[in-house]
C-alpha cells in the first residue's frame, strides 16, 4: 500500500488567519495529485488536480503547490473564514493506474473560529 | 452537474443481517468506487469497478462484496454485517480518463448493532 500522509491532523485558527498544510506522497510513478474539500454533512468536492512539477493552482483565497520530485504538496488558505472549516483531503494517482484509483491521505481537519 | 446518489443517509442493522448499499451516478462514468471513512483513518477503498461487471478489490475488501450489473449502478453488499462495519460509507464515480476527478455521493452512515 502506498502511503499518503497529511499534516497536521487538525488545525484550529481564528478568522483572518492564514494557514497551510502538507500532503506527502511517493515521488515515483507519479501521475496526479488531487485536493478535495469535505464539509460536515456534505460530500467531498474536488478543489484542484495537479500533474506537473511546480504546478500552482488557485481558487479564491485557496491555493496549492506541487513538488513531484520530493513528493509533497502544500495547500494555503489566505485569510481563513468560518466557511473554510472543513476536512481537506489530498489523494495521489499513480501512473498506469487502471480504474482511476486514488490513494487518499487521512485528511487535515480545519476549524476557523469567528 | 454530476450527480451521485446513495440509497440511504442513515441505516441501522443488526449483526448477521445482509446489507445492501446502492449507488447511482448519472454522468455515464466508467469508474465507480466504494470507500469507508473512520475517524483518523481517512478514506479507505473497499472495492472499485472500471466497467460493467468488472470489479477490483481495494485495500479493505474483507467482509464486503460488490455488484455492477449496469454502468450507472454500483452496489456494496455486506454479506453478514458485524459491529466493526459500523462506519460512514461513501460512493464515488470518475470519468475514466485524464485526471480522473472523483465525484462523491452524500454518504451512508451505517450502524450495526
Amino acid at each position: 500500500i502506498l502511503n499518503v500522509e497529511q499534516s497536521p491532523q487538525s488545525l484550529h485558527v481564528q478568522e483572518g488567519d492564514s494557514t497551510n498544510f502538507t500532503c506527502s506522497f511517493p515521488s515515483s510513478n507519479f501521475y496526479a495529485l488531487h485536493w478535495y474539500r469535505w464539509e460536515t454533512a456534505k460530500s467531498p468536492e474536488a478543489l484542484f488536480v495537479m500533474t506537473l512539477n511546480g504546478d500552482e493552482k488557485k481558487k479564491g483565497q485557496i491555493s496549492a503547490t506541487l513538488n513531484t520530485k520530493e513528493g509533497y504538496s502544500y495547500l494555503y488558505i489566505k485569510g481563513s473564514q468560518p466557511e473554510d472549516s472543513a476536512t481537506y483531503l489530498c489523494a495521489f494517482k499513480k501512473i498506469y493506474n487502471q480504474g482511476g484509483k486514488l490513494i487518499f491521505g487521512q485528511g487535515t481537519e480545519l476549524s476557523v473560529k469567528p | 452537474d454530476v450527480k451521485v446518489t446513495q440509497s440511504s443517509r442513515y441505516l441501522v442493522k443488526r449483526t448477521g443481517e445482509k446489507v445492501f448499499l446502492e449507488c447511482v451516478q448519472d454522468m455515464d462514468h466508467e469508474n465507480m468506487f466504494w470507500y469507508r471513512q473512520d475517524p483518523g483513518l481517512g478514506l479507505r477503498l473497499i472495492y472499485f469497478s472500471y466497467d460493467v461487471k468488472m470489479k477490483e478489490k481495494g485495500d479493505i475488501p474483507e467482509g464486503y462484496s460488490v455488484s455492477r450489473e449496469k454502468k450507472e449502478r454500483f452496489s456494496l453488499i455486506l454479506e453478514s454485517a458485524s459491529t466493526n462495519q459500523t462506519s460512514m460509507y461513501l460512493c464515488a464515480s470518475s470519468p475514466g480518463f485524464q485526471k480522473d476527478t472523483q465525484y462523491f455521493g452524500p454518504g451512508t452512515r451505517l450502524t450495526v448493532l
